[in-house]
């Protein structure tokens, strides 16, 4: 199985900052990394998929990038509704497998 | 709109059988692999099973080979999730997923709401 790392697993942040997460796959999975965020007591919500397709609905705030092993998720100009759970998964090939997660809090 | 309405979840004993299900709407549902993926506190997000459009391949995680077996029914836009010989360690919530493709991407792009398993005694 591909095993998805994601860093940091939590940080904390001021509104308006930038903030990126790293995820780094145990192989290369080209190009197949998908991007997930959840808020407590909710299902997860796509932001990115292909690594750097942002996902319709998803302000422009986020992106995604990287190829490979390495990728990062960015948020320019964190916003009040950006604090929540950030999940990487890699659909390169089954099973698919979810990064740890990365909890952005207030600072 | 697209909908997943999962339903089923409860308490059970370990060593007992559930069904979960999930009810589709708002898309062309026999057009789409679809997929369990379950969460808990510990061991985070972790695909449980899939099943193809048309029914004919399946595929579980090795930790619910030969107890767990989806089904889906395309008339009824329904996916179903029976779940047997439960262990402590399957508690968790089942989460009914659609998995969509384009430009050679594969991503889980809708999500229902979720069923909360519990297995104990």
């Amino acid at each position: 199985d591909i095993q998805m790392t994601q860093s940091p697993s939590s940080l904390s942040a001021s509104e308006g900052d930038r903030v990126t997460i790293t995820c780094r796959a145990s192989q290369s999975i080209t190009r197949y990394l998908n991007w997930y965020q959840q808020k407590p007591g909710k299902a997860p919500n796509l932001l990115i998929y292909g690594a750097s397709n942002l996902q319709s609905g998803v302000p422009s705030r986020f992106s995604g990038s990287g190829s490979g092993t390495d990728f990062t998720l960015t948020v320019t100009s964190l916003q009040p509704e950006d604090f929540a759970t950030y999940y990487c998964q890699q659909s390169y090939n089954m099973p698919r497998t979810f990064g740890g997660g990365t909890k952005v809090e207030i600072k | 709109e697209v909908q997943l309405v999962e339903s089923g979840g409860g308490l059970v004993q370990p060593g007992g059988s559930l069904r979960l299900s999930c009810a589709a709407s708002g898309f062309t549902f026999r057009s789409y692999w679809m997929y369990w993926v379950r969460q808990t506190p510990g061991k985070g997000l972790v695909w449980v099973s899939r099943i193809k459009y048309d029914g004919s391949i399946t595929t579980y995680a090795d930790s619910v080979k030969g107890r767990f077996t989806i089904s889906r029914d395309n008339a009824m836009n329904t996916v179903d999730l029976q779940v047997s010989s439960l262990r402590a360690e399957d508690t968790a919530v089942y989460y009914c997923v659609r998995e969509a493709s384009s430009d050679g991407s594969y991503y889980f792009d809708y999500w229902g709401q979720g069923t909360l398993l519990t297995v104990s005694s």
